[in-house]
């Protein structure tokens, strides 16, 4: 079965400061896709970043990048030089192909708040 | 914007009763999935369509159903609505089945009262 773990529900930095949100995955399946979702309080899902499983190098998008470690299985995002707007709910997801069959699963999600 | 229309955004009803949820993938995505947000939770997985038949099913209640059209839009019925089916129902969609990412509409805010 696979699933996905974000053990913070709730993260505190300061304006400008770096923060990094943990996601760490369990699946059996020799190719997936990890993927990060920033969700605002008006309620959509934006999606920030994906890794591929067979990536060699970390995904960056922005001020987004994605630690990837995969024989610990964590999938961490990093967010540098916070800015109030970053202030959201975040989501770690994955999806696999073979066991994981076609369903994209979330984690709890964590709640981040920039502080000024 | 993401491409991904659902409607409406808001409906209030009452238990007991039947809705109808309705979502436009983006242009040239096969696959549209449907998740439910209750509050303050995560994302769990409904149902997953690609080019009109079932490809992936989640905890979807036997009281809700799922179809893609063949204009590739898509339709979650829900019916005799209970207090704990209020929720923010997303609809998302990717090209194909792969590893690509979901795009997500704006969600539809159901409030059963």
């Amino acid at each position: 079965a696979q699933k996905i773990t974000q053990t913070q529900p709730g993260m505190f930095v300061q304006e400008k400061e770096a923060v990094t949100l943990d996601c760490t995955y369990d699946t059996s399946d020799p190719s997936y896709g990890l993927f990060w979702y920033k969700q605002p309080s008006s309620g959509e899902m934006i999606f920030l970043i994906y890794q591929g499983s067979y990536d060699q190098q970390n995904a960056t998008e922005g001020r987004y990048s994605l630690n990837f470690q995969k024989a610990r299985k964590s999938a961490n995002l990093v967010i540098s030089a916070s800015q109030l707007g970053d202030s959201a709910m975040y989501f770690c997801a994955m999806r696999g192909i073979l066991t994981g069959g076609f369903k994209t699963i979330f984690g709890a999600g964590t709640r981040l708040f920039v502080k000024a | 914007d993401s491409g991904v229309t659902q409607t409406p955004k808001h409906l209030i009803t009452a238990t007991g009763q039947r809705v109808t949820l309705r979502c436009s993938p983006r242009s040239g995505d096969l696959s549209v999935y449907w998740y439910q947000q209750s509050l303050d939770q995560g994302l769990q997985f409904l149902i997953q369509y690609y080019n009109g038949e079932e490809r992936a099913k989640g905890n979807i209640l036997e009281r809700f159903s799922a179809q893609q059209f063949p204009d590739l839009h898509s339709e979650l019925n829900l019916s005799s609505l209970e207090l704990g089916d209020s929720a923010l129902y997303f609809c998302a969609s990717s090209v194909g089945t792969g590893v690509g990412e979901l795009f997500f509409g704006e969600g539809s805010r159901l409030t059963v009262l």
